[in-house]
C-alpha cells in the first residue's frame, strides 16, 4: 500500500539559509500534519492543513511556513535557520479532519543545521 | 490541556520476558489512543490503537486497553523479541471537532536482550 513520501529524507543547511521540505500524503488523504522531533525528544505539532487550508497550529516559528496545495502535497519552508533546527521533520495525513481518523506518519526528514 | 505521561526508560528487559510500558493521559472527553513504535533510524509506525473506553488494541502481540475509570493505556506484551528494541510513544488524539493534532508522551526506549 502507498505510504506517505517525504523528501528529501535528509538536508544539511548552515545557519541563515533557508529548507523546503515536501510532504506527498497517502492517495485520498485530505489531511496532512507536520511533526518536529528533536533529539531524544517526543514529536511536537507544527501545523496542519485540511482541503489546503490551515486547520490548526502549534508551536512553529515564525521563521517557518507551510502550505498544502490543490494535489494535497504540503511543503514546510523554513528560513533563517538555526542551530536549534535541527531535528527529524515528519509529515503525517489521514482521511478527513475528525480526532477519530488516525495519522500515518512519514519516514521523516532529518535536517541538520551547521 | 491535554497531555501523555510515560514511563521513563530504558526499560532493559531479557528476550521472553513481560513487558508492560505504562501510559497515562489528562484530557477532556473521549480521546483516541494510539501506541506507536519508532525503530532506530527510522519513523513512526501506529502499531495499536483504541477509540472508546473499554476498547483493546492488539497488533503483533502487543496490546493495550483504553481504560477510562484510571485514565490509562498501558502497552503489554506476553513475550518480548530481540526485534522489539525501539522507542515506543503512547500518544493521544482528541475527538473534539478540528482540535486534532496527537500529542505525544516521551517516549519510553526498549531494549531486548539475548
Amino acid at each position: 500500500a502507498a505510504g506517505v513520501i517525504q523528501s528529501p529524507r535528509h538536508l544539511i543547511k548552515e545557519k541563515r539559509e533557508t529548507a523546503t521540505l515536501k510532504c506527498y500524503p497517502i492517495p485520498r488523504h485530505d489531511t496532512v500534519y507536520w511533526y518536529q522531533q528533536g533529539p531524544g525528544q517526543d514529536p511536537q505539532f507544527l501545523i496542519s492543513f485540511y482541503e489546503k487550508m490551515q486547520s490548526d497550529k502549534g508551536s512553529i516559528p515564525d521563521r517557518f511556513s507551510a502550505q498544502q496545495f490543490s494535489d494535497y502535497h504540503s511543503e514546510l519552508n523554513m528560513s533563517s535557520l538555526e542551530l536549534g533546527d535541527s531535528a527529524l521533520y515528519f509529515c503525517a495525513s489521514s482521511l478527513g479532519i475528525l480526532g477519530s481518523y488516525e495519522q500515518y506518519f512519514g519516514p521523516g526528514t532529518r535536517l541538520t543545521v551547521t | 490541556g491535554n497531555s501523555v505521561t510515560q514511563m521513563e526508560g530504558p526499560v532493559t528487559l531479557s528476550e521472553e520476558a513481560f513487558l508492560t510500558i505504562n501510559c497515562t493521559y489528562t484530557a477532556t472527553g473521549y480521546p483516541s489512543l494510539f501506541w506507536y513504535v519508532q525503530y532506530p533510524g527510522e519513523g513512526l509506525q501506529l502499531l495499536l490503537k483504541a477509540t472508546k473506553a473499554d476498547d483493546k488494541g492488539s497488533n503483533k502481540g502487543f496490546e493495550a486497553t483504553y481504560r477510562k475509570e484510571t485514565t490509562s493505556f498501558h502497552l503489554e506484551k506476553g513475550s518480548v523479541q530481540v526485534s522489539d528494541s525501539a522507542v515506543y510513544f503512547c500518544a493521544l488524539l482528541p475527538n473534539t471537532g478540528t482540535a486534532s493534532k496527537l500529542t505525544f508522551g516521551t517516549g519510553t526506549r526498549l531494549q531486548v536482550t539475548l
